[in-house]
């Protein structure tokens, strides 16, 4: 019964070649995150959906871009990854956003060769 | 700018003992507070929340303390568990804010 799916959880790319991560709900939730953590680090916000409503983060670099075809699904794509560029890529939904829960997927680790 | 801090990165209790977790933020317009628990390898799993019109709030083994005041956040953790190691995050939110600010995390560890 899990309410976060992530696709795949264990990802390896080459330097420069484009990857997408996959992220999918069972809540019917508005809202879906992307975030970015490193290790030891708290998770860095990257961009978030409000239903179709694209929210980019300031300091998101040009390279990270997000697509969200319908209510369940959601993706992240690093068009060129850099070697800076591999952590774990939590992916997160809640129901109306602000002063709500968000609940995380178990994440998508990634390797940049 | 706004930020959620802790005072300790690291905390290390004995099994069975009590573990309090603490956290500092920084904005006074937040009024929901959120504790997450991650083990290693895994995403951030919902521990307790509680929002501003409150002061304490209670779970099972947890027990999440708000001090509007001084704006300071603690969690609590009655008899600690070998499963309870893993690093926690306080994280602050207000309406409308539609996203979370996080605090640094603290790494919990129990000594048998």
């Amino acid at each position: 019964d899990a309410m976060v799916i992530q696709n795949p959880r264990y990802q390896v790319t080459q330097f420069g070649k484009p990857v997408t991560l996959s992220c999918s709900q069972t809540l019917n939730h508005n809202v879906m995150y992307w975030y970015q953590q490193k290790s030891s680090q708290a998770p860095k916000l990257l961009f978030h959906y409000y239903d179709k409503d694209f929210n980019n983060e300031a300091d998101t670099p040009d390279n990270f871009q997000s697509r969200r075809p319908n209510t369940s699904f959601c993706f992240l794509d690093i068009r060129s990854p850099g070697l800076g560029d591999a952590a774990m890529y939590l992916c997160a939904t809640s129901s109306r956003g602000g002063g709500e829960t968000q609940y995380f997927g178990p994440g998508t680790r990634l390797l940049v060769l | 700018g706004e930020s959620v801090g802790l005072h300790l990165p690291t905390l290390s209790v004995q099994e069975g003992d009590n573990s309090i977790i603490n956290c500092a933020y920084s904005n006074s317009a937040s009024d929901y507070f959120i504790w997450y628990k991650q083990e290693s390898g895994k995403g951030p799993q919902f521990i307790i929340d509680i929002r501003s019109n409150m002061d304490k709030r209670q779970g099972q083994r947890v027990t999440v303390l708000l001090n509007k005041t001084v704006k300071h956040l603690s969690l609590q953790i009655a008899a600690t568990q070998p499963g309870d190691s893993a690093v926690y995050f306080c994280a602050e939110s207000f309406q409308g804010a539609q996203k979370l600010v996080f605090g640094q995390g603290t790494r919990l560890t129990i000594n048998p």
